[in-house]
């Protein structure tokens, strides 16, 4: 079945370092990419996405680039703040309607 | 935001009892979703509805029973709650008659059972 592989964390930072999450994914045909992001005490954010190869998703100063021939979808941000401390999951769905396949998450903590 | 909200958003009951929680939306999304997060899995479905009365099973749906009956809600029953089952649950919305992937989410239902 198809399945979503994410670096476990945390990810400790300090503030304005640069952040890469990996995020692989195994599944058949051309799924549809989703990072969705998790601050305390919320619910799932989504974050950004990709629908093809070559694809890069972005919103807020996150990026991420859909590569067929690895199957990733690594998310990186240039220049992090504290108040992006959260949990990032990556995620996956084969078709509208379909359920979404997460990552096991990753948390990050950016230090001032 | 989208307009989801979750009832009730923190519970704890005991082992047997029956629980049922409660999604409410005000987007008029077809698809509604229940998924539970737990540490390492991320988020795994539960059951999902494409319609009223329109229900099918996801991946971790033993033990759980679903209804819609509106458009805007969507029931999530524990027909007899187990520790297994202490877990946050998230409910989902989408539209992909409207040609979307997206699923956007609840604030989540913290349960515990003791």
């Amino acid at each position: 079945g198809d399945s979503v592989t994410q670096m476990e964390g945390p990810v400790t930072l300090s503030e304005e370092a640069f952040l890469t999450i990996n995020c692989t994914y195994t599944a058949t045909g051309y799924p549809s990419l989703f990072w969705y992001v998790q601050y305390p005490g919320e619910g799932l954010q989504l974050l950004l996405k990709a629908t093809k190869a070559d694809d890069k998703g972005s919103n807020k100063g996150f990026e991420a680039t859909y590569r067929k021939e690895t199957t990733s979808f690594h998310l990186e941000k240039g220049s992090v703040q504290v108040s992006d401390s959260a949990v990032y999951f990556c995620a996956l769905t084969k078709a509208a309607g379909n359920k979404l396949t997460f990552g096991g998450g990753t948390r990050v903590l950016v230090k001032p | 935001d989208a307009g989801i909200t979750q009832s009730p958003r923190h519970k704890v009951t005991e082992t047997g009892t029956p629980v049922t929680l409660r999604c409410h939306q005000t987007e008029n999304h077809r698809y509604m979703y229940w998924y539970r997060q737990d540490p390492g899995h991320g988020l795994r479905l539960i059951h999902y509805s494409y319609g009223v009365k329109d229900t099918d099973k996801g991946e971790v749906s033993d033990g759980y029973s679903v209804s819609r009956s509106k458009t805007e809600d969507f029931l999530l029953t524990l027909e007899s709650a187990t520790s297994s089952q202490t877990s946050v649950y998230f409910c989902a919305i989408g539209a992909p008659t409207s040609g979307s992937d997206e699923q956007y989410f609840g604030p989540g239902t913290r349960l515990t059972v003791t």
